[in-house]
């Protein structure tokens, strides 16, 4: 009955390569999230995403691409991975309102390293 | 632009109580959020103020002033288990996509 689930928890691949991490939510909520976390702890919010709108953060690299077959699953697309991609990359969802208690609920994350 | 500060670490005893602070200078405000993130775990939300004040949940509560751009996230009777990053967030006027401060990461030692 976990809330929001992210498959692989562990990754581990070469510089250059693609990759994708899946994520679920079982909390009917409209909004999902990609954030990134590095080695100095720093959680960055990278996309925000419902039906209707992609929110881009303007510092993530092209080669990052949210894509959503539908309102439960938000996967995260890696293309040509380098070094400084290594991190741990967590989703999250929430309810798609601004105001209020509405807070985002994470995944337990995906750790990913590059050789 | 968003910028949020927290203390890097605090070392505190069993039972005692500890403050956690944050400060946030932001270009709009529309909310602050206190996660606790485990080592090797996912965050897990603890409070939210978008009103000035205290907010109060068991051994834990939160502050706000908004004219000071300033929360604190108090620890009461503090248990080794309270040993964690704390992290403060603030949610911009439009959207939900929240800025995260760097934590603090809170050591309880008996």
């Amino acid at each position: 009955d976990t809330a929001v689930s992210q498959t692989p928890k562990y990754l581990v691949t070469q510089m250059g390569n693609d990759k994708s991490i899946k994520c679920e939510q079982n909390l009917g909520h409209d909004t999902m999230y990609w954030y990134k976390q590095d080695s100095k702890k720093f959680l960055k919010i990278m996309f925000s995403y419902n039906n209707k709108e992609l929110i881009i953060n303007e510092t993530v690299p092209n080669r990052f691409s949210p894509k959503s077959p539908d309102k439960a699953h938000l996967n995260l697309h890696i293309n040509s991975l380098e070094l400084g991609d290594s991190a741990v990359y967590f989703c999250a969802s929430s309810q798609d309102l601004s105001t209020g208690n509405q807070p985002q609920h994470f995944g337990d994350g995906t750790r990913l390293s590059i050789l | 632009g968003q910028n949020i500060d927290q203390p890097t670490e605090m070392t505190a005893t069993e039972g005692a109580i500890v403050q956690i602070n944050c400060t946030y200078q932001t270009s709009g405000f529309n909310g602050l959020f206190w996660y606790q993130q485990h080592a090797g775990e996912a965050p897990t939300f603890l409070s939210y103020n978008v009103l000035d004040g205290l907010e109060e949940k068991g051994r834990f509560s939160s502050f706000l002033s908004r004219s000071k751009g300033y929360s604190y996230l108090l620890l009461k009777e503090l248990q080794m288990k309270d040993s964690a990053s704390y992290l403060c967030a603030v949610r911009p006027p439009a959207g939900n996509m929240l800025t995260f401060g760097g934590g603090t990461r809170l050591m309880v030692k008996p």
